[in-house]
């Protein structure tokens, strides 16, 4: 079936240190995007990648779409305190019958340490 | 800012009872969506929805599962006979276009006992 892989499922940050996660699909993707979620809140847009090789940054945030556009990562530079949260991929699969649905990834939870 | 608005906030019902969560899109939204949480884990799509029809459906959204928009505000998915394992965090999204960006509501929790 049409499914988004996403690792780690859980990083512990140190303040300070860099991190990245990943995101992987079987088939191709339209588009790709990120969401966060902070304990006991709701999923929270970050960014849409379109473009194969796409590359956004948002502050200390980089995100990527693969050449294939079949993965993307999120890189963290300087965690903060304020990063911690579940961080989600979710990507549109391309189907000729529909719009599609935005299918998520199972999330990345980080836990920063002061 | 335009959000959207679900309502309650948290349900409790008894095994084999129906529900109906309620849902605000945002008001020139026209696709709309229904995702499942279960506590700590990933968000599952159930079904999406436009221009007055399902879209596209998961495994998860069986016989038991409705949705429908009876007017041009609200947004409705119900259960009608609740199992345990209905128990999670229902969340309704909104989008402008086809594959934009989602907003989510808060979401509902439903405690099925």
């Amino acid at each position: 079936g049409q499914q988004v892989m996403q690792i780690p499922q859980y990083q512990h940050v140190q303040e300070g240190e860099d991190f990245t996660t990943y995101c992987n699909s079987s088939t191709t993707l339209s588009n790709i995007q990120w969401y966060k979620q902070r304990p006991g809140g709701h999923p929270v847009f970050l960014i849409q990648l379109v473009k194969s090789g796409e590359v956004k940054k948002q502050k200390r945030l980089t995100f990527q779409f693969g050449e294939a556009k079949k993965n993307s990562s999120l890189h963290i530079t300087a965690t903060q305190t304020t990063d911690v949260g579940t961080y989600f991929c979710a990507g549109f699969f391309m189907t000729t019958d529909s719009w599609g649905k935005l299918q998520f990834g199972a999330g990345t939870q980080v836990v920063v340490t002061p | 800012e335009p959000e959207v608005t679900q309502t309650p906030s948290h349900q409790v019902t008894q095994m084999g009872q129906e529900v109906i969560l309620r849902c605000v899109p945002i008001s020139n939204h026209l696709y709309f969506y229904w995702y499942r949480q279960i506590l700590g884990q990933k968000v599952e799509f159930l079904v999406s929805f436009y221009n007055n029809e399902i879209s596209e459906k998961s495994e998860i959204f069986d016989d038991q599962f409705s949705v429908e928009r009876p007017d041009g505000s609200n947004f409705t998915l119900k259960i009608r006979s609740t199992k345990l394992e209905d128990s999670a965090m229902y969340f309704c999204a909104s989008s402008i276009r086809g594959q934009s960006e989602a907003f989510f509501g808060q979401g509902t929790r439903l405690t099925v006992v």
